[in-house]
């Protein structure tokens, strides 16, 4: 079935440094990716989409490219924020099944200023 | 606009009792899904109704439930609580089922079972 998995967390920062999470997933046929955000006590946020290969899914300084030779999805910005503070889901959903999203772990990063 | 509504917030219930969860997505979209977050688990999708029919289901026994009224409003109900129930259950609503429709996610409700 598919799945995604996510580098193990959680990753702390400082103000201002650069910032990878990996992501790499399994499925059959091309999937859309997707990175989510999820603040504390609140739902996710899309933070990103790519939907076929060589994509670059980009917002808000973060960016990620749909690489289906490594079947990954790294999620990387260049200088991370205290604001950013948040855990992070790197996703897959096939054309196929409707709403279902299959979710990675979760990487909670935390930057300190 | 406003965002997808979930509610309650937070519920307590013990061991063997039922809970409702109430979700109204946001006006126009049809499409309702819900997930269960747990930290051991994660997030696992449990299933989607799309114009009051469920077209996708997760992996979950059959304890757990749901429905969608006419005017997308959706409901899910966990009959026989066990304390592995204790989870975030987010609701999320998109215009259609087309795998690049943007999903939008409520807050979620916060069941703890003791």
């Amino acid at each position: 079935g598919d799945s995604v998995t996510q580098m193990e967390g959680p990753v702390t920062l400082s103000e201002e440094a650069f910032l990878t999470i990996n992501c790499t997933y399994t499925a059959t046929g091309y999937p859309s990716l997707f990175w989510y955000v999820q603040y504390p006590g609140e739902g996710l946020q899309l933070l990103l989409k790519a939907t076929k290969a060589d994509d670059k899914g980009s917002n808000k300084g973060f960016e990620a490219t749909y690489r289906k030779e490594t079947t990954s999805f790294h999620l990387e910005k260049g200088s991370v924020q205290v604001s950013d503070s948040a855990v992070y889901f790197c996703a897959l959903r096939r054309e196929t099944s409707g709403s279902r999203l299959t979710f990675g772990e979760g990487t909670q990063l935390t930057v300190n200023p | 606009k406003a965002g997808v509504t979930q509610t309650p917030r937070y519920l307590i219930k013990t061991r063997g009792q039922q809970v409702t969860l109430s979700c109204s997505p946001i006006s126009g979209h049809r499409s309702v899904s819900w997930y269960q977050q747990t930290p051991g688990q994660g997030l696992q999708f449990l299933f989607e109704y799309f114009s009051e029919t469920q077209r996708n289901k997760g992996n979950f026994p059959g304890r757990f439930s749901g429905r969608q009224f006419s005017n997308s409003r959706s409901e899910m109900n966990v009959s026989t609580l066990e304390l592995g129930d204790s989870a975030l259950y987010l609701c999320a609503s998109s215009s259609d089922r087309g795998s690049n429709e943007k999903l939008f996610f409520g807050s979620g409700t916060q069941l703890s079972v003791l």
